[in-house]
């Protein structure tokens, strides 16, 4: 069975100060990697999928890497609207087509 | 365009009462998937409908969860008779294709007591 593995669970940064965020993973082929925010009280927010190792995607202050076993989401320079849960989820081979596994999230909070 | 809609927002029933939740995708989008959270875990995928048919339900629990999508707009799960470990928040998503990019709603929180 696929396995998503994120760390740390919680992250506090002041504002402007960089950090990473990691996703690591075990499937069966993977068909693609996706990253999402969450907000308390909302659903998951698309953000990337990412498909091949070597693959980078950016947002803003987001930046999403892919390796064959971990995915790295960066945040540079945050600023404390970039406070939520990323959540990170993959899709396998051996899934059907929209059986996404997520990992539980890393909680954000970006001070002043 | 108009986000995926889902209610009630909020829902508290007793113990082997009944609860339907409803979602309404958005106009177009082919593809609607359930998902949970039960406390202190990660999502779930329930189930994932293309139109009106079934293409996965494997994520479902048991036989006491029934989704259905007449007509292959809005849809609805209904818990019969509802436990008290199905408490959770159920998310619905839709998308035009299954690649990921799915738009979430913001879920019905589900309580059983």
């Amino acid at each position: 069975e696929d396995q998503v593995t994120q760390s740390p669970e919680a992250l506090r940064l002041q504002e402007g100060e960089s950090s990473s965020l990691n996703c690591s993973y075990t499937v069966s082929g993977l068909r693609g990697l996706f990253w999402y925010r969450q907000d308390p009280g909302k659903g998951p927010e698309f953000l990337f999928t990412l498909y091949s190792a070597g693959e980078e995607k950016e947002k803003e202050r987001l930046k999403a890497t892919l390796t064959k076993k971990e995915s790295f989401l960066h945040i540079t320079a945050p600023k404390p609207e970039d406070s939520a849960t990323y959540l990170c989820a993959v899709l396998g081979f051996g899934d059907s087509w929209g059986k996404l596994q997520f990992g539980a999230g890393t909680q954000v909070v970006v001070t002043p | 365009e108009a986000g995926v809609t889902q209610f009630p927002s909020h829902s508290v029933i007793e113990k082997g009462q009944t609860v339907t939740l409803r979602c309404d995708p958005i106009s177009g989008h082919d593809n609607l998937y359930w998902y949970r959270r039960v406390m202190g875990k990660e999502i779930k995928f329930l189930l994932h409908f293309v139109k009106e048919s079934k293409q996965d339900e494997s994520g479902m629990p048991n036989n006491r969860f029934l989704a259905e999508r007449t007509g292959g707009t809005y849809s609805t799960l209904k818990v019969q008779p509802a436990e008290l470990e199905d408490s959770g928040v159920y998310f619905c998503a839709s998308s035009r294709n299954t690649m990921g990019g799915y738009t979430f709603g913001s879920g019905t929180r589900l309580t059983v007591v």
